[in-house]
């Protein structure tokens, strides 16, 4: 157990439609990232948020937005959805702010949209 | 392009041998670089890191081998065990954020 909470498992939804994926950090972790899984593109970064303002942004499409709260738990909203946006999406935290450490992965939230 | 990569997409070795998981990448820029295990149903974990101004690390039943000149990063994993099955990714650091981890390494371990 990594520590690192993510809810739903499991979401299946239909095209157009908007959901919210929710992730909780390891205790004491102000650092959380998000990453997209499929397929055909592997593990792709999206965003990272170090308490509650944003740090980096990756591969995130204009559809997808994250916020994180002041108690750390971050949320992913993912909205327009397109069949292409089937994937696992993954949080992760860390401590610090920059990534030069260990990365704690939670379980993943599988998404499907048919 | 700029680009981290796996050679073989997967790998099936015998219990007991040692597995060698290449990775090259294309930025000579890159400071740091990391291997994760992902298990199946489960998110990635780390096993191993390395900067740049190192050549080898070695963890436990496992090393990562660094090579700059050719722009490769393996993962050398002792006598591998069943519970080694996993797909294995390496990731680029570049000033301390995450680039993409790729498809990864599926390794697969037979008795």
């Amino acid at each position: 157990d990594s520590g690192v909470t993510q809810t739903p498992k499991h979401l299946i939804t239909a095209t157009g439609q908007r959901v919210t994926l929710r992730c909780s950090p390891r205790s004491g972790d102000l650092s959380v990232y998000w990453y997209q899984q499929s397929l055909d593109q592997g593990l792709q970064f999206l965003i990272q948020y170090y308490n509650g303002e944003e740090r980096a942004k990756g591969n995130i499409l204009e559809r997808f937005s994250a916020q994180q709260f002041p108690d750390l738990h971050s949320e992913l909203n993912l909205s327009s959805l397109e069949l292409g946006d089937s994937a696992l999406y993954f949080c992760a935290s860390s401590v610090v702010a920059s990534l030069t450490g260990e990365l704690f992965f939670g379980e993943g939230s599988r998404l499907t949209v048919l | 392009g700029e680009s981290v990569g796996l050679h073989l997409p997967t790998l099936s070795v015998q219990e007991g041998d040692n597995s060698i998981i290449n990775c090259a990448y294309s930025n000579s820029a890159s400071d740091y670089f990391i291997w994760y295990k992902q298990e199946s149903g489960k998110g990635p974990q780390f096993i191993i890191d390395i900067r740049s101004n190192m050549d080898k690390r070695q963890g436990q039943r496992v090393t990562v081998l660094l090579n700059k000149t050719v722009k490769h990063l393996s993962l050398q994993i002792a006598a591998t065990q069943p519970g080694d099955s996993a797909v294995y990714f390496c990731a680029e650091i570049r000033s301390g954020y995450a680039l993409n981890f790729g498809k990864g390494t599926s390794l697969l371990v037979t008795p």
